[in-house]
Order: C-alpha cells, then structure tokens, then sequence
C-alpha cells in the first residue's frame, strides 16, 4: 500500500523558513515524480511543485518561485520541500502527492495526508 | 496565468445525476489540458477520481464518470449516494504549468 507521511509543519514568523519531508512508502520511490500541493485555510488547492523521479526536473508556481525548494533523496524514499521567505499567505496545509510516472508532467495520483505551515508573528 | 472555473455549488438527490463541470479561461478544454478530478471530504485530504479526461483510479465508484462536453471537462455522477456528498475540484495543465479550479461543494440531498 502506497503511504506518504509529511513531517515538518509548524508556526513560523514571517519571513523565516521551514523545510517539509514527506516519508514514501509501498512504491517504488525513485520511479515516481513527486508532487506538493497546498490548501490554505477554507480555501482551494493550489499547485505548489513537482520533481521529477530522478530529480533533474522541477516546476514550481509563480507564488512560490524563487522562495521554495523541491529536492528528494531517493536513497531515503523522502521528498522536501524548503520553504523561505515565508508569508502569511504560504499559511496552509501542504500535501504530498504521489505521481502516476517519472516525468514532472505526469499527473496525481496518491495523496498525504497534509502538514500544517502557520505564518505568524 | 490560465483561470479554471467550476460551479461553486451543486445540490442532487439521492439516486440522481448530475454533473460537474471545468471550464478555462483560455478556450475550450482538450484532452491535452489532462483533465483530473479530485474529491475531498471535510477534515480529510483529496484523492484522485478522475485522470487524462475519463480513467478511473482503482478506487473511483463506477457511478463517476469523466468526459468533455460542451468545450469543457465534466464529472457525472449517476446514481449519487449520501456519501458521495463532498468538495470537488478539477486541474487542468497548461504545458507543464497546472492549475486547480476553485471547487464544486456537492450536496446530496
């Protein structure tokens, strides 16, 4: 059974920076492009990023470009993200998303269960 | 960046149908936009239903089905149970650049 586990989440002030993990397991990790998504507050989905399986590949949303990193050790089964400069609006839940290939433009296909980002003073 | 609309709200009675659908602001939607489909209950996080236009995860009831009408992406429910009340959201992708709707908060009622 495929399970994705995110860690990392927490309050943080504005402008600091947080790094997310999301542990993988049941798949074959580094066959698989890996996915963050968020949802802030009562809000909708949001595209975050995405790498591909062996890492050579990303893509990130305009919102977060220049301030997240997405990297993976497939030697660990884990994805991060690292998240700096943060905003009040980067607030959500970020979930890990499971690719359904290797390439950055496969889609979603098994999702965490989501870590809280508090951006706060 | 590309605008993905949906119907902010639906209502179906148990045992109808109804459908939901993905619009962008860009024109019509193809199937080289991959249309998918997620459904999230409350508290919970969302799982894929739908993926490229009209292929069922392992898990997707037979009563969702995913198609193209009328220039737009759609996810018919046929048969609606009470547990199928939910917030459903569509992604299309735009060479590479993804971009969710803002959901249909479906009610079974």
């Amino acid at each position: 059974e495929v399970q994705l586990v995110e860690s990392g989440g927490g309050l943080v002030q504005p402008g600091g920076s947080l790094r997310l993990s999301c542990s993988a397991s049941g798949f074959t990790f580094s066959s698989y492009a890996m996915n963050w998504v968020r949802q802030a507050p009562e809000k909708g989905l949001e595209y975050v990023s995405v790498i591909s399986s062996n890492g050579g590949s990303t893509y990130y949303a305009d919102s977060v470009k220049g301030r997240f990193t997405i990297s993976r050790d497939n030697s660990k089964n884990t994805l991060y993200l690292q998240m700096s400069s943060l905003r009040a609006e980067d607030t959500a839940v970020f979930y890990c998303v499971k690719s359904f290939g290797g390439v950055v433009y496969n889609g979603l296909d098994v999702w965490g269960q989501g870590t809280t980002v508090t951006v706060s003073s | 960046q590309a605008v993905v609309t949906q119907e902010p709200s639906l209502t179906v009675s148990p045992g109808g149908t109804v459908t939901l659908t993905c619009g962008s602001s860009t024109g019509a939607v193809i199937s080289g936009h991959y249309p998918y489909w997620f459904q999230q209950k409350p508290g919970q996080a969302p799982r894929t239903l739908i993926y490229d236009t009209n292929n069922k995860h392992s898990w997707t009831p037979a009563r969702f089905s995913g198609s193209l009408l009328g220039g737009k992406a759609a996810l018919t429910l046929s048969g609606a149970q009470p547990e199928d009340e939910a917030e459903y959201y569509c992604l299309l992708s735009y060479s590479g650049a993804r971009v969710f709707g803002g959901g249909t908060k479906l009610t079974v009622l």
